[in-house]
């Protein structure tokens, strides 16, 4: 089975410092990695995807992520946190085993708070 | 394009009651999805489709129904209310089962069962 962990519940960073929200993985196969910020009373957005090739991915709003298979991690960073950044983060890998039509998993999220 | 929308925003109903969330996409993607989420539980699968006519369960499908007769349209329904099923609900679409492609939600229905 495809599995998602976020550790943290919450990260919190001052406005102007690195920002990074961890994620690890496990899956049987290839993974397909996601990265999902969700404001307060809206829906989830899109940030990024590592689907192949190169281990750093940057997405939307200056958000990257490195993924690293050795320690199937996939975490989420930003070099330089705003105040708007604080929302509630989500990983999610899709499931790609053959009965599973590419369900999604979500981990439980990890809520990011930037002080300015 | 509206993207993935829902209706109602809001929705209070008594136990024992019946009701549709409905959830469109004028995107043409083939997967669709429900998914509820709850302070801590990050978001639980209710129920998906891979085209009309085909959906299965996901992990929390008990006391929620689906079908899917058209490309667009993917409304969840609620068989008879329970105060557990107070929850947000999202609905979520993507162009297909290809691994690489990501999910689109919609803004969601804020659900309060009493």
């Amino acid at each position: 089975a495809q599995s998602v962990a976020q550790p943290e519940d919450q990260v919190n960073v001052a406005e102007g410092n690195p920002l990074t929200v961890k994620c690890t993985y496990s899956v049987s196969g290839n993974p397909y990695l996601f990265w999902y910020v969700q404001y307060p009373n809206r829906g989830l957005q899109f940030l990024l995807k590592y689907i192949t090739g190169d281990n750093l991915v940057k997405g939307s709003y200056g958000f990257e992520a490195e993924f690293n298979k050795s320690q199937t991690s996939f975490h989420l960073k930003k070099p330089s946190a705003l105040v708007s950044d604080s929302a509630l983060y989500f990983c999610a890998v899709r499931d790609m085993t053959t009965d599973s039509w590419g369900k999604f998993q979500f981990g439980a999220g990890t809520q990011v708070v930037v002080t300015p | 394009n509206a993207g993935v929308t829902q209706t109602p925003k809001f929705q209070v109903l008594k136990t024992g009651q019946s009701m549709t969330l409905q959830c469109a996409q004028d995107m043409n993607h083939e997967y669709m999805s429900w998914y509820r989420q709850d302070p801590g539980m990050g978001l639980r699968l209710i129920h998906y489709s891979v085209g009309a006519g085909i959906t299965d369960q996901g992990e929390v499908p008990n006391g929620y129904n689906v079908s899917r007769s058209t490309t667009e349209d993917f409304p969840l329904r609620l068989l008879s209310a329970a105060p557990s099923q107070t929850s947000v609900y999202f609905c979520a679409s993507s162009v297909g089962t290809v691994r690489s492609y990501e999910q689109y939600f919609g803004p969601g229905t804020r659900l309060t069962v009493t």
